[in-house]
């Protein structure tokens, strides 16, 4: 088992819709969260990040955490072209402060 | 602006010869740098934690002798490709690991080092 899970995609969305990212992890005592965006031939920029179980919101994103689950995603709103890209979830190892990562889904807005 | 910068951004190598990539924070002193491979439509796979005066530390798989990491300044952090191969052709991007404010841990990416060996 990956210890961190994404579906590959690519996950295809019209413009102005929710795109939803979906994510589960294998170390149940992970306590940090965090969701990457990374554009092709670039290095993966901060979206969003997420210690606590429940829903955490800026701007057009949604972070939801369910701990019990060990399921992190990411909700999209008003997806605009330029949202494609590959999104990373990641979570953060209790030892050394590591960030594992997924393989990462491919999200297309098409206009 | 950034706060982490890598040079060169790219580089051409022939197989056989070795490749120096840095890694920068600027403007603050990082406690930890890990060093990421990126290979073609896959994920980030750590290679190392380096910290400041000590030796790095690698994932299991990872050659120590063929990746050497130096972290000689709270600033820098190098990441040397010996007798580079062909299958070595990657993406290297270093994340940079801020001691703890008042918010806990920050981390910034590089933007990352494409190495490709011909």
């Amino acid at each position: 088992q990956k210890e961190v899970e994404q579906n590959s995609g690519p996950l295809s969305v019209p413009e102005g819709a929710i795109a939803s990212l979906n994510c589960t992890y294998s170390d149940r005592g992970s306590q940090s969260f965090f969701w990457y965006r990374q554009y092709s031939g670039k290095s993966p920029e901060l979206i969003m990040f997420i210690y606590s179980n429940g829903d955490k919101e800026d701007g057009r994103f949604t972070a939801q955490l369910n701990k019990a689950s060990q399921y992190v995603s990411l909700l999209i709103r008003d997806s605009q072209p330029s949202d494609s890209a590959t999104y990373l979830c990641a979570v953060n190892q209790r030892v050394g402060n590591k960030l594992v990562f997924g393989a990462g889904t491919i999200l297309r807005v098409k206009s | 602006g950034a706060v982490v910068s890598q040079h060169p951004s790219w580089v051409i190598c022939k197989s056989g010869t070795s490749v120096k990539i840095e890694c920068r924070s600027l403007d603050f002193q990082a406690t930890t740098m890990f060093w990421y491979r990126q290979f073609p439509k896959q994920s980030l796979m750590l290679m190392a934690t380096s910290n400041e005066g000590s030796k790095a530390t690698y994932e299991q798989g990872v050659e120590k002798d063929k990746f050497l990491i130096n972290h000689a300044s709270l600033t820098l952090s190098t990441l040397t490709v010996t007798s580079a191969h062909p299958e070595d052709s990657s993406f290297y991007i270093c994340r940079v690991l801020v001691a703890p404010g008042l918010a806990g841990y920050e981390q910034y990416f590089g933007p990352g080092t494409r190495l490709t060996v011909t």
